[in-house]
């Protein structure tokens, strides 16, 4: 099966600085990468995902990257806010018909200092 | 509109009790998942819900879990004879696709705590 290593498993950055977290997956038919926001006591919310067709997504401060080829790919999040402080989670799975488990990284706690 | 939701928010049981815990995913989602998120840890796999059937339970930690779910809607996840390391938030959460690689919308989860 999937197994998805996250790294950091904490990072702490000054506010406006970037942020960047690495994840990296062990099967080549995983094709379907998103990561997910967990701020405290809440539960997760999906804040961008990337498909193997891409190398690269970007929503505003946020970008993900994706390298098929290493099996890795990364969130990366600039001019941090302190709102941006949670645990991300990263996941991968292979799409298509019967793709149903998302396997998750074990989370980065993200402190943005003021 | 609602999102998904569980009950309930908290449960302290006894070692050795059966607990259920509750999902009601979005209306029209076809795929429901549960998950277990013990402190610290990522989001563990449990099973996964097409419409009524579950298709593959072999994300059950052991056969003291079992899960139901009826009428393409609602699902209870039972925990019988439970033990302290059954301890963590249950997470649920449901799609409108049956692929999993489309957005799952979770619930608020539901923290066991077994003394």
């Amino acid at each position: 099966g999937e197994n998805v290593e996250q790294h950091p498993s904490t990072l702490s950055v000054q506010e406006g600085d970037s942020a960047v977290i690495k994840c990296t997956y062990s099967d080549s038919a995983s094709n379907y990468f998103p990561w997910y926001k967990q701020e405290l006591g809440k539960r997760p919310q999906l804040i961008i995902d990337i498909r193997s067709n891409v190398g690269e997504k970007k929503d505003q401060r946020i970008a993900v990257t994706l390298n098929k080829t290493a099996k890795h790919f990364s969130l990366h999040i600039t001019e941090t806010q302190p709102e941006d402080s949670a645990v991300y989670f990263c996941a991968a799975i292979p799409s298509g018909a019967g793709s149903y488990q998302l396997t998750f990284g074990k989370g980065t706690k993200l402190s943005v200092i003021p | 509109g609602a999102g998904v939701s569980q009950s309930p928010s908290n449960k302290v049981t006894e070692k050795g009790k059966d607990v259920e815990l509750r999902c009601d995913p979005i209306s029209g989602h076809t795929a429901l998942y549960w998950y277990r998120q013990s402190l610290g840890q990522g989001l563990e796999f449990l099973i996964y819900f097409q419409g009524n059937s579950a298709p593959d339970k072999s994300g059950l930690p052991s056969d003291r879990f079992s899960a139901e779910r009826t009428g393409g809607s609602v699902s209870t996840l039972t925990i019988q004879r439970t033990q302290q390391e059954d301890s963590a938030v249950y997470l649920c959460a449901s799609s409108l696709s049956t692929s999993g690689a489309s957005e799952q919308y979770f619930g608020p989860g539901t923290r066991l705590t077994v003394t």
